[in-house]
Order: C-alpha cells, then sequence, then structure tokens
C-alpha cells in the first residue's frame, strides 16, 4: 500500500539550529515526491520536489531535501532555522493524478 | 506560477445549511482538482478529484450526495456542503496539479453552529 511516515509529530529547535524532518515513503514505483508548509489557517505553498535526476533538491526560503532510494526518504534539511520557518511542514508522494500526505510535522522555533 | 484562488476563506453557517465553496485556477486551465478535508492538527485527507466534464470521483466513506462537486469550467470547480452539521466543521482546501507539481488554494475554514 502506498503510504507516508512522517514520524516526528512535533520538533522544537532555537533559531539559528540546523533542522532536519524526515520522510519515508512506502510506493510502488518511482515517486513523486514534495514537500509543503503550512502557516495556521493557510493553504499549502511548496517548498521542493523531486520528479528524476540529481537526488539532492533544493527550494524555496533555503530548504533542501535528499532522496534515497534504498532507504525510501525524502528528508527534509535547513542548515539555519529562522523565527519565521515555524509552521505545519507535510511531505507528499504520489504519481500524477493524485498525492499521498504523511501526517505532518509542527516546527517550533525558539528566540 | 500556476494561483489557484479559492473562496471564501472562512464561513460561519447554521445547521442544516448548505454552504458552496470555490476554486478557480486563475492563470492556467485545471482540467481536474482535488479536494481535501483537513481536521485540526492533522494531514489533509482525499475527498474527491473533480474533473471538467464529468462526474466527480468520491474517495471511500465520503458521501457524494452531502459533498456536492462541480467542475463547471476549465477554470472553476466549486465544492457545496449540504445540510451542513457540526460535524463537517474543517478546513477545506483545493488543488489542481500542474506540469511543475500541484497548486493549492488558500483552503476554506468552515464552521457550522
Amino acid at each position: 500500500a502506498q503510504s507516508v511516515t512522517q514520524p516526528d509529530i512535533h520538533i522544537t529547535v532555537s533559531e539559528g539550529a540546523s533542522l532536519e524532518l524526515r520522510c519515508n515513503y512506502s510506493y510502488g514505483a518511482t515517486p513523486y515526491l514534495f514537500w509543503y508548509v503550512q502557516s495556521p489557517g493557510q493553504g499549502l505553498q511548496l517548498l521542493l520536489k523531486y520528479f528524476s535526476g540529481d537526488t539532492l533538491v533544493q527550494g524555496i526560503k533555503g530548504f533542501e531535501a535528499e532522496f534515497k532510494r534504498s532507504q525510501s526518504s525524502f528528508n527534509l534539511r535547513k542548515p539555519s532555522v529562522h523565527w519565521s520557518d515555524a509552521a505545519e511542514y507535510f511531505c507528499a508522494v504520489g504519481p500524477s493524478d493524485k498525492l499521498i500526505f504523511g501526517t505532518g510535522t509542527r516546527l517550533q522555533v525558539f528566540p | 506560477g500556476a494561483v489557484v484562488s479559492q473562496h471564501p476563506s472562512w464561513v460561519i453557517c447554521k445547521s442544516g445549511t448548505s454552504v458552496k465553496i470555490e476554486c478557480r485556477s486563475l492563470d492556467f486551465q485545471a482540467t481536474t482538482m482535488f479536494w481535501y478535508r483537513q481536521f485540526p492538527k492533522q494531514s489533509l485527507m482525499l475527498m474527491a478529484t473533480s474533473n471538467e466534464g464529468s462526474k466527480a470521483t468520491y474517495e471511500q466513506g465520503v458521501e457524494k450526495d452531502k459533498f456536492l462537486i462541480n467542475h463547471a469550467s476549465l477554470t472553476l470547480s466549486t465544492l457545496t456542503v449540504t445540510s451542513a452539521h457540526p460535524e463537517d466543521s474543517s478546513f477545506y482546501i483545493c488543488s489542481a496539479p500542474g506540469t511543475n507539481g500541484y497548486t493549492f488554494g488558500s483552503g476554506t475554514r468552515l464552521t457550522v453552529v
């Protein structure tokens, strides 16, 4: 069955610290992988995506993610977190017709 | 880039009334629109997929008579929550696929009192 797992429900980091949000997926074919960010009461904004090619993907706001097929993972990273990064982050996997979302990771940033 | 405009952003309605949510693709044609529901602090759950000119496809467990979806044109899809009840209170988001991924609306917070 197709699924996405985000093991960390809630992460707290200090501003300026590095960040890694984990995402593991189960998918029968080569997946399309996405990371989205959602601020409270808002829709989703695409941070980055992987379709094919270079397994290290650069996104907006200084985020990057690495696709590791052997580990079925697509972890999101940022070297230095800003207070404005506090939000909910969703990993998603899908074919071309619909997405399956993880349960999300809430990021809290302390000054 | 591709933009999906979703309205209203929030709505409060009385139990038993119907509410319509609109999603418009502003600078591209959306032949398909996905409708999601999100409960507080939970992930997005796909409710249905609308296709321009044909009937919507509903996910298992979603009442098609309660959640009416219409895809009237290549730029407009609507979700109508009929005879709304408090348990229908939720955050509803639409999404359209494009050549560069999926574009999401800003969401509609529905509160049924």
